[in-house]
């Protein structure tokens, strides 16, 4: 089946400091990829849609300059995380849309990434 | 707009017993309707899904949902749970159109007790 990746798996930084995380479809180009924050114990919330070969599309109340999305190419998305604060700590999950064979447009998610910020 | 509700934030079940989570979804058309579990710490992992056809879906790890329109349900059952069926289950919604992001449900935290 298609496989998702994201890296790093966990990740501890400094108030202040910009973190970057990597979501890769690893056997199918997605042209569509999804990033979604799920806070301890609670669902996952859509930040933005992120289109390869342009700008993401960013949900109500997320600040598109301190989460910035670049989908550079059909396997690759990244998240990056501006001057990183403690609330910004969550649990970030990516998705990629397939549209391959008989399972037309099916959402893959990676494994998540865990980022806390001190 | 769409939604989706899970009433039952967490259920204990025997194991061996048989389980039933619900879920309700508001949507306009015909949804495409999943159901992902998540066990701590870890990523989602589907279980099943509708997107039309049989109302019965047959899932991994032996589960299975009913879609059922005139309820707007979406209920997940399992005959006998094991204990490592314990984990977080969500119902998520996509669109009719394919394509879009899932709407999601807050989760139902499954414990099973032996």
């Amino acid at each position: 089946g298609a496989v998702v990746s994201q890296h790093p798996s966990w990740v501890i930084c400094k108030s202040g400091t910009s973190v970057k995380i990597e979501c890769r479809s690893l056997d199918f180009q997605a042209t569509t990829m999804f990033w979604y924050r799920q806070f301890p114990k609670q669902s996952l919330m859509l930040m933005a849609t992120s289109n390869e070969g342009s700008k993401a599309t960013y949900e109500q109340g997320v600040e598109k300059d301190k989460f910035l999305i670049n989908h550079a190419s059909l396997t690759l998305s990244t998240l990056t995380v501006t001057s990183a604060h403690p609330e910004d700590s969550s649990f970030y999950i990516c998705s990629a849309l397939t549209g391959r064979g008989g399972h037309q447009h099916e959402q893959y998610f990676g494994p998540g990434t865990r980022l806390t910020v001190t | 707009a769409q939604s989706v509700t899970q009433p039952d934030i967490h259920i204990t079940v025997s194991e061996g017993a048989s389980l039933e989570l619900r879920c309700n979804y508001s949507y306009g058309a015909t949804p495409y309707l999943f159901w992902y579990v998540q066990s701590p710490g870890q990523g989602l992992q589907l279980l099943l899904k509708y997107f039309s056809g049989d109302t019965l879906v047959q899932g991994i790890k032996g589960f299975e949902a009913e879609f059922k329109r005139s309820q707007s349900s979406f209920n997940l059952r399992k005959p006998s749970v094991h204990w490592s069926d314990a984990a977080e289950y969500f119902c998520a919604v996509g669109a009719g159109q394919a394509g879009t992001a899932l709407i999601f449900g807050k989760g139902t935290t499954l414990s099973v007790s032996s």
